[in-house]
């Protein structure tokens, strides 16, 4: 089947830092990927949609200038918290599409902002 | 946004019983999809029903889909302890976007 990687698989930032999260379709090209972020006992929350060599569109209430989402290649988006703050702190999961129907999610990103 | 609802939030039962989750959502959509995902773990794609589609069985898992009530329905019969997961639907729109319900945690008691 298909994978879909994401590093790292945990980080923990200072107050003020940036972080970058990195998603790779390891063995199919993903034409978009979406980005999700899940707090403690709660769903996945869809943050952004990332396409390949475009500006990535993002959900409502979703600050696009905190969260930077870049697309760079077929097989990597990155999503940077800029100046991360603790209520940043959440898992960050990404997927991509292999076709309309196929998606995959990657393993998650335990971010913690101390 | 979330999309979907599920019903229960929280299930416990003992092994061996069946357990029903259901999941009502808003709009049309092209899929439904079903996902288990332990905690703190990351997603495990349990089941996709298109949207044409009104039943779909895989292993112990049975997923009915009513377009017209907008609701899906996961049963997983002869529960195992390994089943205590959170279990979540996900719909699936013309934008190919994946929507989240809230979720049911489901524990399965020894």
């Amino acid at each position: 089947g298909a994978v879909v990687s994401q590093h790292p698989s945990w980080v923990i930032c200072k107050s003020g830092t940036s972080v970058k999260i990195e998603c790779r379709s390891l063995d199919f090209q993903a034409t978009t990927m979406f980005w999700y972020r899940q707090f403690p006992k709660q769903s996945l929350m869809l943050m952004a949609t990332s396409n390949e060599g475009s500006k990535a569109t993002y959900e409502q209430g979703v600050e696009k200038d905190k969260f930077l989402i870049n697309h760079a290649s077929l097989t990597l988006s990155t999503l940077t918290v800029t100046s991360a703050h603790p209520e940043d702190s959440s898992f960050y999961i990404c997927s991509a599409n292999r076709t309309p129907y196929e998606q995959y999610f990657g393993p998650g990103t335990r971010l913690t902002v101390t | 946004s979330q999309q979907g609802e599920e019903d229960p939030q929280a299930l416990s039962i003992q092994e061996g019983e069946n357990a029903t989750m259901n999941c009502s959502y808003k709009t049309s959509i092209n899929n439904l999809q079903w996902y288990r995902q332990n905690s703190g773990r990351g997603l495990v794609h349990l089941i996709l029903i298109r949207s044409n589609e009104r039943e779909k069985h895989s292993g112990r898992l049975r997923v009915t889909l009513d377009t017209s009530k907008k609701s899906s329905s996961l049963l997983i019969t002869a529960s195992r302890a390994a089943d205590t997961a959170s279990y979540f639907c996900a719909t699936v729109g013309r934008d190919d976007k994946i929507i989240f319900g809230k979720g049911t945690r489901l524990h399965i008691l020894p």
